[in-house]
């Protein structure tokens, strides 16, 4: 399997243009998880999914961010519009739930720039 | 009450060394604490994991020491090498929650000169 997947892998733009963040979980995963990290605040868990459900969002810094995932295979993170504070790395990691599940892959992570 | 306080924040040292990293927690729900590893570049990745149940857990050249009165818990890598040179976070979580409940502590730089 080719692990968590994620696109682009570097974003840089603008402030107050859309930003929109993809993942492609691992195959038979069912819960998906969306962090944020940076210098100041480190890894922060933003939302989570199981099976394509949003279970908490309560991460989610504003109503500027928002999250979909249409289906088991594909998810984004969508930036609309998006700040200079919002610049970081975005990670998308899956599971196999359960609530005794503890681990969760992380894809390789969008570094986002926005100038 | 939900943090997980790590030191240091950077650490540098000399190859075949002993590079130890500290985690420190409040919540007493904790029962499992699991410590990451992440490459540049590269997303995080699990590493070692405890349970209180036990004091001390050793894979390979990582050892994770756990002190449950003190509610301290510490990574140590023996011989360190420079492919150890990441970022480790700690993490802790109520188990019965869960990975979307992990609390991850803010990470140690570690350097390994040659």
């Amino acid at each position: 399997d080719a692990g968590v997947i994620q696109s682009p892998r570097h974003e840089v733009t603008e402030m107050g243009q859309e930003v929109t963040l993809r993942c492609k979980p691992i195959s038979g995963h069912n819960s998906l998880f969306w962090y944020r990290q940076t210098m100041m605040r480190g890894l922060e868990l933003l939302i989570y999914f199981n099976n394509n459900v949003p279970i908490d969002d309560s991460g989610m810094p504003e109503d500027r961010f928002s999250a979909k995932m249409p289906n088991a295979s594909f998810s984004t993170l969508k930036i609309q519009p998006s700040e200079p504070r919002d610049s970081a790395v975005y990670f998308c990691a899956s599971s196999l739930a359960g609530t005794m599940n503890t681990e969760a892959f992380f894809g390789q992570g969008t570094r986002l720039t926005v100038v | 009450q939900q943090q997980v306080k790590q030191s240091p924040q950077s650490l540098i040292v000399q190859k075949g060394g002993i590079s130890i990293i500290n985690c420190a927690y409040e919540n007493t729900a904790f029962d499992y604490f699991p410590w990451y590893q992440q490459f540049p570049g590269k997303g995080p990745a699990l590493l070692i994991a405890i349970r209180p149940d036990v004091s001390e857990k050793k894979e390979g050249r990582f050892t994770i020491s756990f002190n449950k009165s003190a509610k301290q818990f510490s990574l140590h890598i023996m011989d360190s090498q420079p492919g150890d040179s990441a970022t480790y976070f700690c993490a802790a979580t109520p188990r019965h929650t869960g990975f979307q409940k992990l609390v991850f502590g803010t990470g140690t730089r570690l350097l390994v000169s040659p």
